[in-house]
């Protein structure tokens, strides 16, 4: 089974602030590779897919990059509702799998 | 609207059985693929089971396999999960989402695009 690993597990920024988000898998998976946004109590949110394509409606400050084994995700200007806890999922290969999280909370 | 509601969850004790069930509404759904993904207190998210748009292929996570089962009623727009030999660890918020296939610089890419609210099962003495 692909394992994805995300760093950090924790992360502490401002309103304002640039945040990146790694996420790095166990092998390669070319670009089959999505982000999720959670917030307590509510149903993941797709952002991203194919590693690097910005979901429809989501805003332009998030954004994907990466192939193979390493992916990034970043916010370029921190918004109030973007602190939440943010998951990869790689959809390349059966069973497909989740990364751990990063929670992104105010500093 | 495009809609995914979940039902079934509830408070079990270990060893038993429980079926969930996922209503769809809003969009064609024989043909989408059809996942299970649940979440444990507390903890991160995990996919469970997928069947595709005619139930030809079906997967099933290896903490799973042997004791649930995935299936889907097109005519009904439903898919379900039938749980068996229930355990503790089994406890979690169950979630139903969409597969889709998008254009994207590889080609064609898969992602989980609507979710319902999610049912929570609880397995305990």
């Amino acid at each position: 089974d692909i394992q994805l690993t995300q760093s950090p597990s924790f992360l502490s920024a401002s309103v304002g602030d640039r945040v990146s988000f790694t996420c790095r898998a166990s092998q390669g998976i070319s670009s089959y590779l999505a982000w999720y946004q959670q917030k307590p109590g509510k149903a993941p949110k797709l952002l991203i897919y194919g590693a690097s394509t910005l979901q429809s409606g989501v805003p332009s400050r998030f954004s994907g990059s990466g192939s193979g084994t390493q992916f990034t995700l970043t916010i370029s200007s921190l918004q109030p509702e973007d602190f939440a806890t943010y998951y990869c999922q790689q959809l390349n290969f059966y069973p497909y799998t989740f990364g751990q999280g990063t929670k992104l909370d105010i500093k | 609207e495009v809609q995914l509601v979940e039902s079934g969850g509830g408070l079990v004790k270990p060893g038993g059985s429980l079926r969930l069930s996922c209503a769809a509404s809003g969009f064609t759904f024989s043909d989408y693929s059809m996942n299970w993904v649940r979440q444990a207190p507390g903890k991160g998210l995990e996919w469970v089971s997928s069947i595709s748009s005619s139930s030809d292929y079906i997967y099933y996570a290896d903490s799973v396999k042997g004791r649930v089962i995935i299936s889907r009623d097109n005519a009904k727009n439903s898919v379900s999960l039938q749980m068996n030999s229930l355990r503790a660890d089994d406890t979690a918020v169950y979630f139903c989402a969409r597969k889709v296939a998008k254009l994207c610089v590889a080609g064609s890419c898969d992602a989980f695009d609507i979710w319902g609210q999610g049912t929570m099962v609880t397995v305990s003495s």
